[in-house]
C-alpha cells in the first residue's frame, strides 16, 4: 500500500497528558498537511510542510500544538497538556508542490480526551 | 480570511434522481475548487476539480463554477445509494479551505 498512513488510528488519553501522532506521506510527495475534523464539520487546516520546512501554521493553533518533519519524510504532531476540546479526528494529507494540486488524505487518528 | 459555506443538509434524494450540492465562497480571487467525498468514518477523497468558469463533466458528476456569483455546485446524475456520503467543497491555494460539508442520502 503506497497511500498516506497514520499511526495510531485511535488514541484515548486523559486530560493533561501529551500525545504524539505520526504521518507517513506518499513517498514522492514533498508537501505534507495536518488538518483537524470534528463531527459535522469539514477538515480545518492546522499546518503544512514543504520538505522539512514548516511553511504555514494556522492562527487557531495554540502553543500546545507542535509539528515536525525533520527529514522531509514522515511528520509528527504533538499535543501537550491535552484538553477535552482537542478531541477530534486528526487528518494528514500529502501532495506535490503547487497551489492547485490534489491532496491525498490518510485514514486519520481519532483522539478522545477524557 | 477565505470562507467557504455549504448547506450541511442532510439532503435526501430518491435513487435515480439528480442531487444538487452547493457551495458559496467569500474570496473573489478564488480560481478553482475541489469537491471531496467522505464516507462515514473514512477520510476525504477527491472526486472533482474545476479550474475555470462554467461546467466540467466527469461521468455522472458535473461541477459548475460561477465566479460572478461566487458559487460552485456539484450535480450527481442518476444518484445511487453508494453516493450516500458527505460532500465537501474546498478552495485550494497551498492549504485547503473546506466548507462544513453536505450530507447526502440516496434512498433506494
Amino acid at each position: 500500500d503506497t497511500g498516506v498512513s497514520q499511526d495510531p488510528r485511535h488514541k484515548i488519553t486523559k486530560r493533561g497528558q501529551n500525545v504524539t501522532f505520526r504521518c507517513d506521506p506518499i513517498s514522492e510527495h514533498n508537501r505534507l498537511y495536518w488538518y483537524r475534523q470534528t463531527l459535522g464539520q469539514g477538515p480545518e487546516f492546522l499546518t503544512y510542510f514543504q520538505n522539512e520546512a514548516q511553511l504555514e501554521k494556522s492562527r487557531l493553533l495554540s502553543d500546545r500544538f507542535s509539528a515536525e518533519r525533520p527529514k522531509g519524510s514522515f511528520s509528527t504532531l504533538e499535543i501537550q497538556r491535552t484538553e477535552q476540546g482537542d478531541s477530534a479526528m486528526y487528518l494528514c494529507a500529502s501532495g506535490r508542490e503547487g497551489e492547485f494540486t490534489e491532496q491525498f488524505f490518510g485514514p486519520g487518528t481519532r483522539l478522545t480526551v477524557l | 480570511q477565505k470562507e467557504v459555506e455549504q448547506n450541511s443538509g442532510p439532503l435526501s434524494v430518491p435513487e435515480g434522481a439528480i442531487a444538487s450540492l452547493n457551495c458559496t465562497y467569500s474570496d473573489r480571487g478564488s480560481q478553482s475548487f475541489f469537491w471531496y467525498r467522505q464516507y462515514s468514518g473514512k477520510s476525504p477523497e477527491l472526486i472533482m476539480f474545476i479550474y475555470s468558469n462554467g461546467d466540467k463533466e466527469d461521468g455522472r458528476f458535473t461541477a459548475q463554477l460561477n465566479k460572478a456569483s461566487q458559487y460552485v455546485s456539484l450535480l450527481i446524475r442518476d444518484s445511487q445509494p453508494s453516493d450516500s456520503a458527505t460532500y465537501l467543497c474546498a478552495s485550494p491555494g497551498g492549504k485547503l479551505i473546506f466548507g462544513q460539508g453536505t450530507e447526502l442520502s440516496v434512498k433506494p
